[in-house]
């Protein structure tokens, strides 16, 4: 079975600080990688994920995650937020070839000027 | 092009009445899956459609839920009868592909009094 852990439920940061999102999974297969996020009234969006290759994955908004195997994590960083990021963020696996989503329960980023 | 819609945006039922939501998935998008959020925890699958046949079903919690896709367009999911622990925010995705992206829609928050 998989399961993922998103250990902070909210993490408030100031503005143009750097943040981390923490997310560990568990699974005895091998799984594909995601972060989507959720904005206030809006559906979820993907922004990123690790399918294969380079463990280091980036977003439009410069957002990054690493995969790392050892650790089964898959942190979420950005080295200096803005308001517009305040959201919350999910973090997912899904295993090859399976349709469907295991996500964590969520972390609310709240950025405060 | 349009995203995925639900309707209603929001419901709030008295527990043992009956609701169903709809789902109108992407143009062209052959799979439908629906997911549900309750009490700020995590996402959790219900099932996925591909056109009108059911996938997977496996997420679905009892059998006062009921999915249907005829015609393999757009999707409801009737709670009959509702009951306390079904309020939650109740997601709807499609994609094209079988384990291609999934685009979720805005959510239908459901309330059971």
């Amino acid at each position: 079975a998989q399961s993922v852990t998103q250990l902070d439920s909210q993490v408030p940061v100031f503005e143009e600080a750097p943040v981390e999102l923490r997310c560990n999974y568990s699974s005895s297969v091998s799984v594909y990688l995601f972060w989507y996020v959720q904005y206030p009234n809006q559906g979820l969006q993907l922004l990123l994920k690790y399918l294969s290759g380079s463990t280091l994955v980036e977003s439009i908004n410069g957002f990054e995650a690493e995969f790392n195997k050892s650790q089964t994590s898959f942190h979420l960083r950005k080295p200096s937020v803005h308001i517009s990021d305040t959201a919350e963020y999910f973090c997912a696996v899904r295993v090859y070839n399976f349709n469907k989503f295991y996500f964590g329960s969520g972390t609310k980023l709240n950025v405060k000027p | 092009e349009a995203g995925v819609t639900q309707f209603p945006s929001h419901s709030v039922i008295e527990k043992g009445q009956t609701v169903t939501l709809r789902c109108d998935p992407i143009s062209g998008h052959d799979n439908l899956y629906w997911y549900r959020r309750v009490m700020g925890k995590e996402i959790k699958f219900l099932l996925h459609f591909v056109k009108e046949s059911k996938q997977d079903e496996s997420g679905m919690p009892n059998n006062r839920f009921l999915a249907e896709r005829t015609g393999g367009t757009y999707s409801t999911l009737k709670v009959q009868p509702a009951e306390l622990e079904d309020s939650g925010v109740y997601f709807c995705a499609s994609s094209q592909a079988g384990v291609g992206e999934q685009y979720f829609g805005p959510g239908t928050r459901l309330t059971v009094t």
